[in-house]
């Protein structure tokens, strides 16, 4: 299984904010990296697939980058509704595996 | 615009089977472009992908589970179902269906908790 670690696990920050989650994969898996919001009691959101492309009605303030094992989420000035765990996530081989999640807190 | 909503018992005995249906409205399942997944998270812990199915039929399954799922899909119905064997305590949590392309998943259910408890 392709192994996806995400860091940190748990960040503080404040509206505004710029902040950055980042995700290694245990080996290359080109460009089929993906990113969900979840809040408590609610499904995955999906924001970002193929590591850049924005979902439908995603807010351009979210932005993916990176390639080969390493990947970035960037929200580029956090809002309130912003405050949630964030996942990344390797469809490049069955199983699909997910990062642990990155739990992002108000400040 | 695709909605999911899974379907099932919320509680399982240890040993028995968990059945979960997933109905599909909004969008024909018989798109050979997608495929539909079953996913589960525990309480508290991370996502866990346990297999996925195409209109055609094929399917794959997550190895860690492979010996006790099986997904199966039923086109007329506009539904697919995931069958979980020989429940245990570990196999307590919010099982949610999804449908991908390949981008990951798109469209998820709204989850449903299953315990499996005596």
């Amino acid at each position: 299984d392709i192994q996806m670690t995400q860091s940190p696990s748990s960040l503080s920050a404040s509206v505004g904010d710029r902040v950055t989650i980042s995700c290694r994969a245990s080996q290359r898996i080109g460009s089929y990296l993906n990113w969900h919001q979840q809040k408590p009691g609610k499904p995955p959101k999906p924001l970002i697939y193929s590591v850049s492309g924005l979902q439908s009605g995603v807010p351009s303030r979210f932005s993916g980058s990176g390639s080969g094992t390493d990947f970035t989420l960037t929200i580029s000035s956090l809002q309130p509704e912003d405050f949630a765990t964030y996942y990344c996530q390797q469809s490049y081989d069955t199983p699909w595996t997910f990062g642990q999640g990155t739990k992002v807190e108000i400040k | 615009q695709v909605q999911l909503q899974e379907s099932g018992p919320g509680l399982v005995k240890p040993s028995q089977t968990l059945s979960l249906t997933c109905s599909v409205s909004g969008g024909s399942i018989s798109s050979s472009y997608y495929s539909w997944n079953w996913l589960r998270q525990p309480a508290g812990k991370g996502l866990e992908w346990i297999g996925r199915i195409y209109a055609s039929g094929s399917t794959n399954y997550n190895p860690s589970l492979k010996s006790r799922v099986t997904i199966s899909i039923d086109t007329s119905k506009n539904q697919f179902s995931l069958n979980l064997s020989s429940v245990t305590a570990g196999d307590t949590a919010v099982y949610y269906c999804a449908r991908a392309a390949v981008g990951g998943p798109t469209y998820w259910g709204q989850g449903t908790l299953v315990t499996a408890s005596s």
